[in-house]
Protein backbone atom coordinates (compact mmCIF):
# COMPACT_ATOMS: atom_id res chain seq x y z
CA UNK A 1 0.00 0.00 0.00
CA UNK A 2 0.89 3.49 -0.95
CA UNK A 3 1.88 6.32 1.55
CA UNK A 4 3.03 9.66 1.69
CA UNK A 5 5.21 11.97 4.52
CA UNK A 6 5.35 15.59 4.56
CA UNK A 7 7.93 16.06 7.45
CA UNK A 8 6.93 19.74 8.08
CA UNK A 9 3.99 21.03 9.53
CA UNK A 10 4.67 24.76 9.48
CA UNK A 11 6.65 27.11 7.96
CA UNK A 12 7.48 30.39 7.46
CA UNK A 13 9.59 32.30 4.80
CA UNK A 14 9.68 35.89 3.90
CA UNK A 15 8.30 37.02 1.11
CA UNK A 16 10.27 37.32 -1.66
CA UNK A 17 12.55 34.26 -0.09
CA UNK A 18 12.39 30.97 -1.95
CA UNK A 19 10.70 27.98 -0.96
CA UNK A 20 10.66 24.35 -0.75
CA UNK A 21 7.92 21.98 0.97
CA UNK A 22 8.97 18.01 1.76
CA UNK A 23 7.20 15.17 0.63
CA UNK A 24 8.26 12.15 0.54
CA UNK A 25 6.39 9.00 -0.42
CA UNK A 26 6.09 5.50 -0.03
CA UNK A 27 5.41 2.74 -3.19
CA UNK A 28 6.57 -0.25 -4.63
CA UNK A 29 6.36 0.84 -8.57
CA UNK A 30 6.13 4.08 -9.90
CA UNK A 31 3.88 6.80 -8.87
CA UNK A 32 0.97 9.32 -9.44
CA UNK A 33 2.00 11.69 -7.67
CA UNK A 34 -0.32 15.41 -6.95
CA UNK A 35 0.79 18.42 -5.00
CA UNK A 36 -2.94 20.10 -3.88
CA UNK A 37 -3.07 23.88 -2.30
CA UNK A 38 -6.08 25.02 0.04
CA UNK A 39 -6.47 28.67 0.58
CA UNK A 40 -8.14 29.84 3.63
CA UNK A 41 -11.68 28.62 3.29
CA UNK A 42 -11.32 27.18 0.30
CA UNK A 43 -11.42 23.48 -1.22
CA UNK A 44 -8.02 21.66 -2.78
CA UNK A 45 -6.78 23.13 -5.88
CA UNK A 46 -4.54 21.14 -8.11
CA UNK A 47 -0.85 22.93 -8.41
CA UNK A 48 0.91 19.94 -10.51
CA UNK A 49 1.00 16.19 -11.37
CA UNK A 50 3.65 14.12 -12.11
CA UNK A 51 2.72 10.50 -14.01
CA UNK A 52 5.66 9.78 -16.05
CA UNK A 53 8.10 11.39 -18.16
CA UNK A 54 10.33 14.57 -17.10
CA UNK A 55 10.85 14.56 -13.93
CA UNK A 56 10.99 18.43 -13.57
CA UNK A 57 7.27 19.09 -13.67
CA UNK A 58 5.74 23.15 -13.72
CA UNK A 59 2.97 24.20 -11.97
CA UNK A 60 0.51 26.91 -12.19
CA UNK A 61 1.31 30.09 -9.70
CA UNK A 62 5.39 29.78 -10.71
CA UNK A 63 5.57 26.29 -8.66
CA UNK A 64 7.47 23.19 -9.74
CA UNK A 65 8.47 20.23 -8.05
CA UNK A 66 10.94 17.37 -8.98
CA UNK A 67 10.41 13.32 -8.60
CA UNK A 68 13.52 11.74 -7.53
CA UNK A 69 13.08 8.05 -7.57
CA UNK A 70 16.32 7.15 -5.28
CA UNK A 71 15.04 9.49 -2.83
CA UNK A 72 11.22 8.54 -3.18
CA UNK A 73 10.75 12.45 -2.80
CA UNK A 74 8.73 14.84 -4.90
CA UNK A 75 9.49 17.99 -3.26
CA UNK A 76 7.52 21.60 -3.97
CA UNK A 77 10.05 24.46 -5.02
CA UNK A 78 9.29 27.99 -5.93
CA UNK A 79 11.55 30.60 -6.34
CA UNK A 80 9.92 33.51 -4.98
CA UNK A 81 7.10 33.94 -2.70
CA UNK A 82 4.17 36.02 -2.36
CA UNK A 83 2.35 37.01 0.33
CA UNK A 84 -1.00 35.05 -2.07
CA UNK A 85 0.88 31.68 -1.61
CA UNK A 86 0.26 31.38 2.47
CA UNK A 87 -1.93 28.89 2.27
CA UNK A 88 -1.79 24.65 2.96
CA UNK A 89 -0.16 22.55 0.80
CA UNK A 90 -1.12 18.57 0.27
CA UNK A 91 1.31 16.22 -1.43
CA UNK A 92 -0.47 13.11 -2.65
CA UNK A 93 0.49 9.67 -4.19
CA UNK A 94 -1.75 7.20 -6.17
CA UNK A 95 -0.92 3.72 -7.35
CA UNK A 96 -2.61 5.05 -10.75
CA UNK A 97 -5.02 8.00 -11.60
CA UNK A 98 -7.92 6.54 -10.27
CA UNK A 99 -8.53 8.91 -7.33
CA UNK A 100 -10.01 6.36 -5.05
CA UNK A 101 -6.57 4.80 -4.39
CA UNK A 102 -4.99 8.32 -3.49
CA UNK A 103 -3.36 8.49 -0.55
CA UNK A 104 -3.00 12.36 0.94
CA UNK A 105 -0.15 13.51 3.13
CA UNK A 106 -1.19 15.51 6.66
CA UNK A 107 -0.56 19.05 4.73
CA UNK A 108 2.19 21.89 4.93
CA UNK A 109 0.84 25.12 6.45
CA UNK A 110 2.79 27.80 5.08
CA UNK A 111 2.88 31.18 6.26
CA UNK A 112 4.59 34.43 4.75
CA UNK A 113 6.73 37.15 6.60
CA UNK A 114 6.06 40.62 5.17
CA UNK B 1 -15.95 27.98 -15.13
CA UNK B 2 -16.20 24.23 -13.45
CA UNK B 3 -17.88 23.92 -10.07
CA UNK B 4 -18.41 21.65 -7.29
CA UNK B 5 -20.76 23.05 -5.11
CA UNK B 6 -21.28 22.41 -1.73
CA UNK B 7 -24.97 23.32 -0.02
CA UNK B 8 -23.47 24.03 3.76
CA UNK B 9 -20.60 25.82 4.69
CA UNK B 10 -21.34 25.39 8.27
CA UNK B 11 -23.35 23.63 9.96
CA UNK B 12 -24.36 23.33 13.62
CA UNK B 13 -26.33 20.01 15.09
CA UNK B 14 -27.02 17.72 17.93
CA UNK B 15 -25.68 14.49 19.04
CA UNK B 16 -28.24 12.07 17.67
CA UNK B 17 -29.66 14.17 14.17
CA UNK B 18 -29.63 13.12 10.89
CA UNK B 19 -27.45 15.16 8.94
CA UNK B 20 -27.27 15.62 4.66
CA UNK B 21 -24.78 16.78 3.45
CA UNK B 22 -25.39 17.93 -0.52
CA UNK B 23 -22.83 18.14 -3.42
CA UNK B 24 -23.64 19.22 -6.97
CA UNK B 25 -21.10 19.53 -9.84
CA UNK B 26 -21.16 20.61 -13.16
CA UNK B 27 -18.54 19.39 -15.10
CA UNK B 28 -20.54 16.09 -16.24
CA UNK B 29 -18.17 14.04 -13.80
CA UNK B 30 -18.45 10.14 -13.53
CA UNK B 31 -16.66 10.28 -10.26
CA UNK B 32 -17.82 11.72 -7.15
CA UNK B 33 -16.07 11.57 -3.37
CA UNK B 34 -16.42 12.33 -0.17
CA UNK B 35 -13.37 13.33 2.20
CA UNK B 36 -12.91 14.14 5.88
CA UNK B 37 -10.22 16.68 6.82
CA UNK B 38 -8.81 16.97 10.24
CA UNK B 39 -5.45 18.66 11.37
CA UNK B 40 -2.99 16.49 11.26
CA UNK B 41 -4.29 13.66 9.24
CA UNK B 42 -4.76 15.13 5.65
CA UNK B 43 -7.66 14.21 3.91
CA UNK B 44 -9.07 10.57 4.26
CA UNK B 45 -11.98 8.84 2.07
CA UNK B 46 -15.30 8.40 2.79
CA UNK B 47 -17.41 7.01 -0.22
CA UNK B 48 -16.31 6.93 -3.45
CA UNK B 49 -19.10 6.72 -6.60
CA UNK B 50 -18.13 5.86 -10.13
CA UNK B 51 -21.32 5.64 -11.53
CA UNK B 52 -25.36 6.93 -10.67
CA UNK B 53 -26.85 4.65 -7.78
CA UNK B 54 -23.15 2.14 -7.38
CA UNK B 55 -21.48 3.10 -4.32
CA UNK B 56 -17.86 2.16 -2.85
CA UNK B 57 -16.43 2.37 0.67
CA UNK B 58 -13.00 4.80 1.35
CA UNK B 59 -10.95 4.48 4.26
CA UNK B 60 -13.04 5.79 6.84
CA UNK B 61 -17.01 4.87 5.83
CA UNK B 62 -18.07 3.27 9.16
CA UNK B 63 -20.50 6.16 10.94
CA UNK B 64 -21.68 7.57 6.99
CA UNK B 65 -23.66 6.76 4.39
CA UNK B 66 -23.77 7.90 0.55
CA UNK B 67 -26.77 8.69 -2.09
CA UNK B 68 -26.49 9.28 -5.60
CA UNK B 69 -29.57 9.28 -7.52
CA UNK B 70 -28.45 11.67 -10.69
CA UNK B 71 -24.93 11.98 -12.10
CA UNK B 72 -24.36 15.72 -10.93
CA UNK B 73 -25.31 14.69 -7.05
CA UNK B 74 -23.54 12.89 -4.32
CA UNK B 75 -24.92 13.14 -0.46
CA UNK B 76 -23.47 12.27 2.29
CA UNK B 77 -25.39 10.66 4.83
CA UNK B 78 -24.84 10.92 8.78
CA UNK B 79 -27.74 8.88 10.23
CA UNK B 80 -27.19 9.70 13.64
CA UNK B 81 -24.51 12.17 14.17
CA UNK B 82 -21.65 11.91 17.05
CA UNK B 83 -19.44 14.18 18.19
CA UNK B 84 -16.30 12.39 16.67
CA UNK B 85 -17.80 13.77 13.25
CA UNK B 86 -17.34 17.70 14.32
CA UNK B 87 -14.95 17.97 11.10
CA UNK B 88 -14.54 19.46 7.85
CA UNK B 89 -16.13 17.45 5.20
CA UNK B 90 -14.64 17.82 1.60
CA UNK B 91 -16.13 16.90 -1.87
CA UNK B 92 -14.95 16.11 -5.51
CA UNK B 93 -15.33 14.87 -8.43
CA UNK B 94 -13.17 14.01 -11.33
CA UNK B 95 -13.39 12.59 -14.94
CA UNK B 96 -13.52 8.53 -15.98
CA UNK B 97 -11.77 7.76 -18.96
CA UNK B 98 -8.73 6.65 -20.85
CA UNK B 99 -7.29 10.04 -20.94
CA UNK B 100 -8.16 10.88 -17.47
CA UNK B 101 -5.11 12.46 -15.35
CA UNK B 102 -6.55 11.63 -11.74
CA UNK B 103 -7.46 15.36 -10.91
CA UNK B 104 -9.78 16.35 -8.02
CA UNK B 105 -12.11 19.16 -8.50
CA UNK B 106 -12.61 20.57 -4.64
CA UNK B 107 -15.74 21.79 -3.39
CA UNK B 108 -15.20 24.75 -0.69
CA UNK B 109 -16.02 22.26 2.05
CA UNK B 110 -19.09 21.99 4.83
CA UNK B 111 -17.75 22.23 8.08
CA UNK B 112 -19.88 20.45 10.43
CA UNK B 113 -19.76 20.84 14.41
CA UNK B 114 -21.85 18.34 16.39
CA UNK B 115 -22.79 19.56 20.03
Amino acid sequence: AQSVTQPDIHITVSEGASLELRCNYSYGATPYLFWYVQSPGQGLQLLLKYFSGDTLVQGIKGFEAEFKRSQSSFNLRKPSVHWSDAAEYFCAVGADSSASKIIFGSGTRLSIRP
Amino acid sequence: DVKVTQSSRYLVKRTGEKVFLECVQDMDHENMFWYRQDPGLGLRLIYFSYDVKMKEKGDIPEGYSVSREKKERFSLILESASTNQTSMYLCASSHQSAGNTGELFFGEGSRLTVL
